[in-house]
Parts: structure tokens; C-alpha cells; sequence
């Protein structure tokens, strides 16, 4: 079955302690991204990812770093977290982005820092 | 700039009327899809149009687009219960591949 996993999908954590989300996908894709979801702000992309080693910033890339040392898997990581960082994650894929290809969404990760 | 804003934010009606959702945008398109979001999840693609498409049908769902208005609609004929959810557009622009955009959606809610 076509997925993205990402973990952990629920996380409570305090000011500074850093953290990672993982994210995972069995599709082969090469297109990977991070989004972040806020009431009234939609989904906003932090970083994105067009290959293996190939990672670019979204429109809010501040706080986060990611990585992208395999095909599958897109971590992000949130180096010294704030509570402005308290948000809906959603970890996408697709087979590269534009070309109206699909775009596959994870179940979304809840972070709340406290 | 930001591409695809859905209007209206929010829609209620009653089980078994048709919902219609608009999306405009700013800039050139090659293709326009929609999302379907059931609250806290992940989001779901429902349809895909291309630039170069008037209009498309997939079971309940009919998605026009109209690139001189640069807007589309998404209309979902007899509502249901479980129809009940946010719904996105997201655009890819014509002169970025590396991008494509969401809007924040329009949330539907369908009463019993």
C-alpha cells in the first residue's frame, strides 16, 4: 500500500529540547516536502526536497533543518523548539512535483511546545 | 504571491444539496488539483484539471477551470454526511517547477 509515515504522529515537548520528525515513504518518490498547518494560515511549505541530497527552503523555513540522505526518508528537525512551533506537520511526497502528479500526505504529526 | 484562495472559507448546507467551492489565483497555471481534508488528518487528492481542460467529472465531483479568470470551482452534487470536511486547492505554476501551492481551504459542513 502506497505511504507516508511519519512519527511520532502526537509529541509534547518542552522550549529547547530538540526534536525530530521522521518521515518515510514507499513509493519511490523523488519529491518530498514539510508542511505546517496553522488556523487561518493554511498549509505553509518549510522545506522541501527534489532528490536524494537535494533539500530547498520553503516560505517558513526558520527553526527547522531537514535532511535527505535516502530516497525514502525526509526528516525534520526541529534543532532548539519554540512554542511558535506548535502546529499540525503534514510530510508529503510525489513522484516530483508539477506535472499534476498526485501529491501523497502523511497523517499529520501534532507537536506542542511548551 | 500567493497562489489559490479558496472562497468561500466556510459552507454549511443541508444533506443532499450541492456544495460549491471557488479557488482563484495569481499566475499561470499547467495544472490545478484538489484536496479533501478530514479534520486532523492527512490531506487527499480528489481531481486534478489541467491547464488546457475546461472541465471534469469524477463520480459526485465536477471541477471547472477558467485561466482567463485564472479561478476554478469544485461542486459536489447530493451532498453527504461524510462529504463533511476542508477542502484545497493547490496550483502548479507555469514558471516554477519546484512549486506548487495550497490554499486554506474551504470547510465544509454538511448537516443532517
Amino acid at each position: 500500500e502506497a505511504q507516508v509515515t511519519q512519527n511520532p504522529r502526537y509529541l509534547i515537548t518542552v522550549t529547547g529540547k530538540k526534536l525530530t520528525v521522521t518521515c518515510s515513504q514507499n513509493m519511490n518518490h523523488e519529491y518530498m516536502s514539510w508542511y505546517r498547518q496553522d488556523p487561518g494560515l493554511g498549509l505553509r511549505q518549510i522545506y522541501y526536497s527534489m532528490n536524494v541530497e537535494v533539500t530547498d527552503k520553503g516560505d517558513v523555513p526558520e527553526g527547522y533543518k531537514v535532511s535527505r540522505k535516502e530516497k525514502r526518508n525526509f526528516p525534520l528537525i526541529l534543532e532548539s523548539p519554540s512554542p511558535n512551533q506548535t502546529s499540525l506537520y503534514f510530510c508529503a511526497s510525489s513522484v516530483r512535483v508539477g506535472s499534476g502528479n498526485t501529491i501523497y500526505f502523511g497523517e499529520g504529526s501534532w507537536l506542542t511546545v511548551v | 504571491s500567493q497562489q489559490g484562495e479558496e472562497d468561500p472559507q466556510a459552507l454549511s448546507i443541508q444533506e443532499g444539496e450541492n456544495a460549491t467551492m471557488n479557488c482563484s489565483y495569481k499566475t499561470s497555471i499547467n495544472n490545478l488539483q484538489w484536496y479533501r481534508q478530514n479534520s486532523g488528518r492527512g490531506l487527499v487528492h480528489l481531481i486534478l484539471i489541467r491547464s488546457n481542460e475546461r472541465e471534469k467529472h469524477s463520480g459526485r465531483l465536477r471541477v471547472t477551470l477558467d485561466t482567463s479568470k485564472k479561478s476554478s470551482s469544485l461542486l459536489i452534487t447530493a451532498s453527504r454526511a461524510a462529504d463533511t470536511a476542508s477542502y484545497f486547492c493547490a496550483t502548479d505554476s507555469k514558471y516554477r517547477d519546484d512549486k506548487i501551492i495550497f490554499g486554506k481551504g474551504t470547510r465544509l459542513h454538511i448537516l443532517p
